[in-house]
């Protein structure tokens, strides 16, 4: 069974640019999850979807920060402009989406901001 | 409020030690599931177990074993003779119980370094 997919891998860009990444949960997984690990923290979650609906995104900071999931599968976390404080690791993680199911979590996405 | 405390920021052992990864949880849910994930430097978290709040048995899977305690509010981790694999960053993490919404909160993590 294949796991969750997120690209790229590692991006670097200067402040007040934009970036995009993606994620493929596992198949049939309706829940998919956006994470943002700073180096030290444990992950810290930005984004909850179920199907294509947003379930909590009370921590996502809206004024940078968007995401979507277009036609309940693959999903794109956004930040425009991205600031210095952005640069953690981004994870994306799927589940079957009921409260006792585990999360399984992609390699992540490394942002550092300059 | 939900809060995850791992004390133990970094642990060495030398290879075949046993060693035991703190974990203390808060909540005023009755109902919550608790787990533990492993992130190995690839960076990937790697799911170990999953335990709810009505039951306190502990759990041995092989090497690793799980002391789940209510009085105390602790799910400690123990990993017996460990092994350089092991070498990785454990987390632990509570979810409770709630429709919809399925967030995890983690601990700060628990850095392992086994030394051959």
């Amino acid at each position: 069974e294949a796991g969750v997919a997120q690209s790229p891998r590692y991006k670097i860009i200067e402040k007040r640019q934009s970036v995009a990444f993606w994620c493929n949960p596992i198949s049939g997984h309706a829940t998919l999850y956006w994470y943002q690990q700073i180096l030290g923290q444990g992950p810290k979650l930005l984004i909850q979807f179920q199907n294509n609906g947003v379930v909590d995104d009370s921590q996502l900071p809206k004024d940078r920060f968007s995401a979507e999931r277009l036609k309940g599968v693959d999903s794109t976390l956004k930040i425009q402009p991205a600031k210095l404080e952005d640069s953690a690791v981004y994870l994306c993680a799927s589940s079957l989406g009921s409260a006792r199911n585990e999360q399984f979590f992609g390699p992540g996405t490394r942002l550092t901001v300059l | 409020a939900q809060k995850v405390t791992q004390a133990q920021t970094e642990i060495s052992v030398v290879e075949k030690e046993d060693v035991t990864l703190d974990c203390v949880y808060e909540t005023r849910d009755t109902t919550y599931y608790l787990f533990w994930y492993k992130q190995p430097p690839s960076g990937e978290l790697v799911f170990l177990i999953r335990r709810n709040s009505f039951d306190e048995q502990n759990e041995i899977s092989g090497r690793y074993s799980w002391n789940f305690q209510k009085s105390t509010s602790s799910f400690n981790f123990t990993i017996t003779a460990s092994q350089v694999v092991d070498s990785a960053v454990y987390f632990c993490a509570l979810r409770i119980y709630q429709t919809g919404a399925n967030n995890l909160f983690f601990g700060t993590g628990t850095r392992l370094t086994v030394i051959p």
